[in-house]
């Protein structure tokens, strides 16, 4: 089956840049979308098609795409952004949808 | 906004048939444009898509659970379910239901998924005798 790749922690000191990176073949030719998750929450999206970014979303927030990787870049990180981020992208046929397995972003 | 509530027993007995059900405010299924999806997560791990329908009934279910899962649509309640049978322990989890935005393709007619936004708060299902 189609996998979505993450590691499953980064840890940061608040004020630096956090990079969480989303790896599959075919990310080439499918968006990917970036959603965060804290405990007992559900998860919001906070980057669309790549790197396009919500209304509402922290300016920090920014995506990017190379290949067949994906990142999620928080840049100043806030104690606030501690929580889980998840990638969804689609298989190479585009109708079936898969979730990373997620990021565990720790704020030191 | 559109806001989603998701509702149903929390609590399946095994081999039974876990149901529920998302009612969507502020927005109406059948004006058409998205996709409307069931998402779930087991305790302390990651998100497990389950499938999505369309406001004409058309579904697609993640390949793993298709033989169990079915999704319907009720837009006269602006509501759609989730039924999954043959339950066992390892559905124990938090099911939410989410607005799938979509692509259309010319070419292949198709409606494509793209991102999840909003989603509701999410029910615990517990699959216990």
């Amino acid at each position: 089956s189609y996998e979505l790749t993450q590691p499953p922690s980064v840890s940061v000191s608040p004020g630096q840049t956090a990079r969480i990176t989303c790896s599959a073949d075919a990310l080439p030719k499918q968006y990917a979308y970036w959603y965060q998750q804290k405990p007992g929450q559900a998860p919001v999206l906070v980057i669309y098609k790549d790197s396009e970014r919500p209304s509402g979303i922290p300016e920090r927030f920014s995506g990017s795409s190379s290949g067949t990787t994906v990142t999620l870049t928080i840049s100043g990180v806030q104690a606030e952004d501690e929580a889980d981020y998840y990638c969804q992208s689609a298989d190479s046929s585009g109708t079936s949808v898969v979730f990373g397995g997620g990021t565990k972003l720790t704020v030191l | 906004q559109v806001q989603l509530q998701e509702s149903g027993p929390g609590l399946v007995k095994p081999s039974q048939t876990l149901s529920l059900t998302c009612t969507v405010s502020g927005g109406s299924i059948s004006s058409g444009g998205y996709y409307w999806s069931w998402i779930r997560q087991h305790p302390g791990k990651g998100l497990e898509w389950i499938g999505y329908i369309y406001y004409s009934g058309s579904t697609y279910y993640n390949p793993s659970l298709k033989s169990r899962v079915t999704i319907s649509v009720d837009t006269s309640k602006n509501q759609f379910s989730l039924k999954l049978s043959s339950v066992t322990a390892a559905d124990t989890a938090v099911y939410y239901c989410a607005r799938v935005f979509l692509m259309y393709d010319f070419w292949s007619g198709y409606y494509y998924p793209n991102w999840f936004d909003p989603w509701g708060q999410g029910t615990l299902v517990t699959v216990s005798s």
